[in-house]
Protein backbone atom coordinates (compact mmCIF):
# COMPACT_ATOMS: atom_id res chain seq x y z
CA UNK A 1 0.00 0.00 0.00
CA UNK A 2 0.74 3.67 -0.03
CA UNK A 3 3.62 4.68 2.39
CA UNK A 4 4.78 8.10 3.22
CA UNK A 5 7.35 8.61 5.66
CA UNK A 6 8.19 11.83 8.01
CA UNK A 7 11.71 12.95 9.13
CA UNK A 8 12.42 13.64 11.93
CA UNK A 9 10.16 12.09 13.96
CA UNK A 10 10.70 14.30 16.86
CA UNK A 11 13.25 17.12 17.10
CA UNK A 12 14.47 19.95 19.69
CA UNK A 13 15.11 23.19 18.76
CA UNK A 14 16.45 26.65 20.71
CA UNK A 15 13.77 29.45 20.36
CA UNK A 16 14.88 31.80 17.22
CA UNK A 17 15.76 28.89 15.28
CA UNK A 18 13.91 27.22 12.14
CA UNK A 19 13.50 23.47 11.52
CA UNK A 20 12.92 21.39 8.29
CA UNK A 21 10.51 18.58 8.24
CA UNK A 22 10.46 16.35 5.63
CA UNK A 23 7.69 14.94 3.56
CA UNK A 24 8.08 11.68 1.04
CA UNK A 25 5.61 9.37 -0.31
CA UNK A 26 7.66 6.37 -1.10
CA UNK A 27 5.97 4.20 -3.66
CA UNK A 28 3.57 6.75 -5.20
CA UNK A 29 3.89 9.89 -6.76
CA UNK A 30 1.68 12.69 -4.77
CA UNK A 31 -0.13 14.90 -6.48
CA UNK A 32 -1.11 16.64 -3.66
CA UNK A 33 0.43 16.94 -0.12
CA UNK A 34 -1.34 18.48 3.25
CA UNK A 35 0.30 19.62 6.86
CA UNK A 36 -1.94 19.47 9.67
CA UNK A 37 -0.73 20.80 13.42
CA UNK A 38 -2.74 18.94 15.87
CA UNK A 39 -1.89 20.18 19.50
CA UNK A 40 -2.59 18.02 22.30
CA UNK A 41 -6.11 16.60 22.93
CA UNK A 42 -7.28 18.53 19.79
CA UNK A 43 -8.38 17.70 16.04
CA UNK A 44 -5.84 17.89 13.72
CA UNK A 45 -5.86 20.97 12.44
CA UNK A 46 -5.10 21.92 8.10
CA UNK A 47 -2.52 24.20 8.07
CA UNK A 48 -1.54 24.80 3.91
CA UNK A 49 -2.29 22.10 0.69
CA UNK A 50 0.85 22.05 -1.26
CA UNK A 51 0.28 20.84 -5.10
CA UNK A 52 3.95 20.29 -6.86
CA UNK A 53 5.41 22.80 -8.96
CA UNK A 54 3.16 25.18 -7.27
CA UNK A 55 2.67 27.84 -4.26
CA UNK A 56 1.28 26.32 -1.35
CA UNK A 57 -2.21 27.18 -0.20
CA UNK A 58 -2.41 28.50 3.27
CA UNK A 59 -5.23 28.27 5.66
CA UNK A 60 -6.76 31.29 7.31
CA UNK A 61 -4.53 32.39 10.31
CA UNK A 62 -1.57 30.37 9.33
CA UNK A 63 1.30 32.40 7.98
CA UNK A 64 3.14 31.46 5.05
CA UNK A 65 5.92 33.49 6.15
CA UNK A 66 7.00 31.64 9.35
CA UNK A 67 5.80 28.23 7.89
CA UNK A 68 7.55 27.52 4.17
CA UNK A 69 6.50 24.87 2.29
CA UNK A 70 8.37 23.23 -1.31
CA UNK A 71 7.09 20.90 -2.64
CA UNK A 72 9.55 20.56 -5.67
CA UNK A 73 9.26 17.10 -6.92
CA UNK A 74 5.82 14.49 -7.02
CA UNK A 75 7.94 12.68 -3.67
CA UNK A 76 8.93 15.05 -1.56
CA UNK A 77 7.49 18.18 0.33
CA UNK A 78 8.97 20.08 2.84
CA UNK A 79 7.85 22.61 6.20
CA UNK A 80 10.17 24.81 7.50
CA UNK A 81 9.23 26.41 10.70
CA UNK A 82 11.18 29.38 10.63
CA UNK A 83 12.45 31.55 13.65
CA UNK A 84 10.64 29.32 15.72
CA UNK A 85 8.58 30.08 19.09
CA UNK A 86 7.48 28.10 22.13
CA UNK A 87 3.99 28.45 20.97
CA UNK A 88 4.86 26.94 17.39
CA UNK A 89 5.82 23.70 19.67
CA UNK A 90 3.33 20.86 18.24
CA UNK A 91 2.61 17.65 16.50
CA UNK A 92 2.78 18.21 12.67
CA UNK A 93 1.67 15.57 10.84
CA UNK A 94 1.44 15.28 6.97
CA UNK A 95 -0.73 13.58 4.15
CA UNK A 96 -0.12 12.46 0.75
CA UNK A 97 -2.36 11.71 -2.61
CA UNK A 98 -2.11 11.05 -5.96
CA UNK A 99 -3.87 10.35 -9.07
CA UNK A 100 -5.09 6.75 -8.46
CA UNK A 101 -6.47 7.81 -4.75
CA UNK A 102 -7.99 4.73 -2.51
CA UNK A 103 -10.21 4.85 -0.27
CA UNK A 104 -8.18 6.46 2.52
CA UNK A 105 -5.60 9.39 2.97
CA UNK A 106 -1.82 8.13 3.88
CA UNK A 107 -0.54 10.06 6.63
CA UNK A 108 3.10 10.20 7.51
CA UNK A 109 3.94 8.66 11.18
CA UNK A 110 4.10 12.33 12.47
CA UNK A 111 6.92 14.88 13.72
CA UNK A 112 6.82 16.69 17.30
CA UNK A 113 8.65 19.91 17.58
CA UNK A 114 9.55 21.20 21.02
CA UNK A 115 11.00 24.66 20.67
CA UNK A 116 13.11 26.17 24.13
CA UNK B 1 -19.31 26.47 9.04
CA UNK B 2 -18.70 22.87 8.97
CA UNK B 3 -18.86 20.90 11.96
CA UNK B 4 -17.90 17.52 13.13
CA UNK B 5 -18.28 16.42 16.29
CA UNK B 6 -17.63 13.02 18.03
CA UNK B 7 -19.06 13.58 21.77
CA UNK B 8 -17.16 11.65 23.48
CA UNK B 9 -13.49 12.71 24.53
CA UNK B 10 -13.08 9.06 25.74
CA UNK B 11 -14.71 5.47 26.60
CA UNK B 12 -13.77 2.92 28.72
CA UNK B 13 -14.60 -0.74 27.93
CA UNK B 14 -13.40 -4.44 29.33
CA UNK B 15 -12.12 -6.74 26.87
CA UNK B 16 -15.01 -8.71 25.33
CA UNK B 17 -17.30 -5.90 25.01
CA UNK B 18 -18.29 -3.90 21.86
CA UNK B 19 -17.07 -0.27 21.51
CA UNK B 20 -19.70 1.92 20.03
CA UNK B 21 -18.14 5.39 18.55
CA UNK B 22 -20.78 8.76 17.37
CA UNK B 23 -19.46 11.04 14.95
CA UNK B 24 -22.02 13.81 14.11
CA UNK B 25 -21.81 16.71 11.60
CA UNK B 26 -23.77 19.73 10.78
CA UNK B 27 -23.70 22.12 7.65
CA UNK B 28 -22.70 19.62 5.40
CA UNK B 29 -23.46 16.89 2.95
CA UNK B 30 -20.71 14.47 2.09
CA UNK B 31 -20.69 12.12 -0.50
CA UNK B 32 -18.56 9.50 2.20
CA UNK B 33 -17.12 9.12 5.41
CA UNK B 34 -13.93 8.11 7.18
CA UNK B 35 -13.19 6.73 10.11
CA UNK B 36 -8.88 6.79 11.66
CA UNK B 37 -6.69 5.26 14.35
CA UNK B 38 -4.19 7.45 15.83
CA UNK B 39 -2.18 6.19 18.46
CA UNK B 40 0.10 8.36 20.81
CA UNK B 41 3.09 9.88 18.71
CA UNK B 42 1.80 8.46 15.62
CA UNK B 43 -0.20 9.51 12.33
CA UNK B 44 -3.35 8.30 11.84
CA UNK B 45 -4.08 5.58 9.63
CA UNK B 46 -7.01 4.55 7.77
CA UNK B 47 -9.80 2.15 8.76
CA UNK B 48 -12.92 2.19 6.63
CA UNK B 49 -13.97 4.55 4.17
CA UNK B 50 -18.75 4.58 4.14
CA UNK B 51 -19.90 6.17 1.48
CA UNK B 52 -23.48 8.01 1.57
CA UNK B 53 -25.48 5.54 -0.36
CA UNK B 54 -24.44 2.71 1.91
CA UNK B 55 -26.37 2.29 5.13
CA UNK B 56 -23.40 -0.42 6.91
CA UNK B 57 -19.48 -1.38 5.87
CA UNK B 58 -17.75 -3.88 7.61
CA UNK B 59 -14.02 -4.74 7.63
CA UNK B 60 -13.45 -7.51 10.63
CA UNK B 61 -14.19 -6.11 13.25
CA UNK B 62 -15.20 -2.79 12.57
CA UNK B 63 -18.68 -1.85 11.55
CA UNK B 64 -19.19 1.42 10.49
CA UNK B 65 -23.18 2.63 9.78
CA UNK B 66 -23.84 6.30 8.06
CA UNK B 67 -27.19 8.29 8.72
CA UNK B 68 -27.22 10.83 5.92
CA UNK B 69 -30.35 12.24 7.80
CA UNK B 70 -29.51 12.10 11.30
CA UNK B 71 -25.70 13.16 9.35
CA UNK B 72 -24.78 10.58 11.91
CA UNK B 73 -21.81 7.78 11.42
CA UNK B 74 -21.76 4.86 14.24
CA UNK B 75 -18.29 3.08 14.23
CA UNK B 76 -18.55 -0.25 16.17
CA UNK B 77 -15.47 -2.96 17.34
CA UNK B 78 -16.46 -5.70 18.23
CA UNK B 79 -15.13 -8.32 20.66
CA UNK B 80 -12.85 -5.54 21.68
CA UNK B 81 -9.26 -6.40 22.67
CA UNK B 82 -6.68 -4.14 24.87
CA UNK B 83 -4.56 -3.55 21.42
CA UNK B 84 -7.77 -1.84 20.06
CA UNK B 85 -6.57 1.16 22.79
CA UNK B 86 -6.79 4.43 20.63
CA UNK B 87 -7.86 7.34 19.46
CA UNK B 88 -10.33 7.23 16.89
CA UNK B 89 -10.80 10.11 14.43
CA UNK B 90 -13.37 10.44 11.93
CA UNK B 91 -12.81 12.51 8.71
CA UNK B 92 -14.95 14.49 6.08
CA UNK B 93 -13.77 15.26 2.92
CA UNK B 94 -13.90 19.20 2.06
CA UNK B 95 -13.97 20.08 -1.32
CA UNK B 96 -13.48 17.03 -4.76
CA UNK B 97 -11.68 13.74 -4.39
CA UNK B 98 -8.27 15.81 -3.87
CA UNK B 99 -9.19 17.95 -1.20
CA UNK B 100 -8.29 18.04 2.55
CA UNK B 101 -9.86 16.24 5.10
CA UNK B 102 -11.77 17.72 8.08
CA UNK B 103 -11.31 15.74 11.75
CA UNK B 104 -13.31 15.39 14.41
CA UNK B 105 -11.51 15.52 17.69
CA UNK B 106 -11.47 11.52 18.16
CA UNK B 107 -12.69 9.06 21.28
CA UNK B 108 -9.99 7.91 22.93
CA UNK B 109 -10.85 4.01 23.54
CA UNK B 110 -9.47 2.59 26.46
CA UNK B 111 -9.91 -1.50 26.76
CA UNK B 112 -9.10 -3.02 29.66
CA UNK B 113 -8.10 -6.77 29.94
Amino acid sequence: GAVVSQHPSWVICKSGTSVKIECRSLDFQATTMFWYRQFPKQSLMLMATSNEGSKATYEQGVEKDKFLINHASLTLSTLTVTSAHPEDSSFYICSAIGLWQGDGYTFGSGTRLTVV
Amino acid sequence: SQKIEQNSEALNIQEGKTATLTCNYTNYSPAYLQWYRQDPGRGPVFLLLIRENEKEKRKERLKVTFDTTLKQSLFHITASQPADSATYLCALLNGGSQGNLIFGKGTKLSVKP
